[in-house]
């Protein structure tokens, strides 16, 4: 069975701080992979997706960006944190079709 | 650019009645994907809709991409329910899913 995970858990972090944020996949090799962000509150919007190792696209950036170092890791990250990327942001995966989402990260900005 | 409008924004069910969740699409869509997310913030798969409809225990959804919208049926509402439903199109073919706005279920006895 394939399982996502996502590290960390939750972060504080202050201003114009950097952020690395994980996301691997286990059990499905070449999946297609996403990064999604959610304001509290507010709905999903996705920001990054990759089809492959080192390819990625981006949707939405938000002064973010994304890497796919290996076939089952997706990063996402930035140098500079701003007080708007405050909020949960999800990994999620998917075979063809349905995606399926990882626990999530909650990051909230200072 | 291509939206999709979710409604109600709230809803608030008696333990063993039902309603029903709307999505309306501003473009033809691909396929529709419905989730429930619970209190911790994990998205529970609910459907996967690339036409017609499907049903699974007290849950039935319907989407119909000619007049661009997708319901979500719930009957027979338990306490578990309650929690914040979303409806997610698939425009083309690189898994971009542009979600609804949700709405909040709070199920009562």
């Amino acid at each position: 069975a394939q399982t996502i995970h996502q590290w960390p858990v939750a972060e504080i972090k202050a201003v114009g701080s950097p952020l690395s944020l994980g996301c691997t996949i286990k059990g499905k090799s070449s999946p297609n992979l996403y990064w999604y962000w959610q304001a509290t509150g507010g709905t999903l919007q996705q920001l990054f997706y990759s089809i492959t190792v080192g390819q990625v696209e981006s949707v939405v950036q938000l002064n973010l960006s994304a890497s796919r170092p290996k076939d089952d890791q997706f990063i996402l990250s930035t140098e500079k944190l701003l007080l708007s990327h405050s909020g949960f942001y999800l990994c999620a995966w998917s075979p063809i079709d349905t995606q399926y989402f990882g626990p999530g990260t909650r990051l909230l900005v200072l | 650019g291509d939206q999709v409008e979710q409604s109600p924004s709230a809803l608030s069910l008696h333990e063993g009645t039902g309603s029903a969740l709307r999505c309306n699409f501003t473009t033809t869509m691909r396929a529709v994907q419905w989730f429930q997310q619970n209190s911790r913030g994990s998205l529970i798969n609910l459907f996967y809709l690339a036409s017609g409809t499907k049903e699974n225990g007290r849950l039935k959804s319907t989407f119909n991409s000619k007049e661009s919208y997708s319901t979500l049926h719930i009957r027979d509402a338990q306490l578990e329910d309650s929690g914040t439903y979303f409806c997610a199109a698939e425009g083309g073919n690189t898994g971009k899913l542009i979600f609804g706005l949700g709405t909040t279920l709070q199920v009562q006895p």
